[in-house]
């Protein structure tokens, strides 16, 4: 089956413009996790959805970061007036938690450059 | 996924032999870990989770070792693969919370 899928793979935009990465959870997971790691370090919580609702939205850096899931499946995370600092891979997560167990299945990253 | 870990600590293995894999973990109110595996371009893949009522499990080649004591966590991989090859993150989960906290990550190279 197919996995988790993030579009675009790549985006180059300018300092202050606004961008929108996408995710496409695996069908069915109820869990969704956005992360973005900088060149060498590791994933960096940023938000998670259980279903459409953020529970838990601690780890966005700051109001100009949003995301949203609608219909418990696509999710978007949003970037408004972006800054050469946002520069990163954007990673998305999906999962089935089930007995404690969160075997979560990230996509293959969105990077972001900001010039 | 990230072009990960230019300077990351590196651990090199012979093909064939053990390799350990360490990780300190930094919130004592952690009671969930994991183990990923991340190759170059791709995002990190699940090896094997541990809880804290637990100090070992084990899977397939892969042994996770956990002592609270220390808030140390380790890895280790029997009959080291080529296909091993990757950088290894642990991530931990503060209890009563939803995030990850992954670890600098350890660039393993297994030498044929």
């Amino acid at each position: 089956g197919a996995g988790v899928s993030q579009t675009p793979s790549n985006k180059v935009t300018e300092k202050g413009k606004y961008v929108e990465l996408r995710c496409d959870p695996i069908s069915g997971h109820t869990a969704l996790y956005w992360y973005r790691q900088s060149l060498g370090q590791g994933p960096e919580f940023l938000i998670y959805f259980q279903g459409t609702g953020a529970a838990d939205d601690s780890g966005l850096p700051n109001d100009r970061f949003f995301a949203v899931r609608p219909e418990g499946s696509v999710s978007t995370l949003k970037i408004q007036r972006t800054e050469r600092g946002d520069s990163a891979v954007y990673l998305c997560a999906s999962s089935l938690i089930i007995g404690g167990r969160d075997e979560q299945f990230f996509g293959p990253g969105t990077r972001l450059t900001v010039l | 996924g990230e072009s990960v870990g230019l300077h990351l600590p590196t651990l090199s293995v012979q093909e064939g032999d053990n390799s350990i894999i360490n990780c300190a973990y930094s919130n004592s109110a952690s009671d969930y870990f994991i183990w990923y595996k991340q190759e170059s371009g791709k995002g990190p893949q699940f090896i094997i989770d541990i809880r804290s009522n637990m100090d070992k499990r084990q899977g397939q080649r892969v042994t996770v070792l956990l002592n609270k004591t220390v808030k140390h966590l380790s890895l280790q991989i029997a009959a080291t693969q080529p296909g091993d090859s990757a950088v290894y993150f642990c991530a931990e989960n503060p209890s009563g919370t939803y995030k990850y906290i992954f670890g600098t990550g350890t660039r393993l190279k297994v030498l044929a």
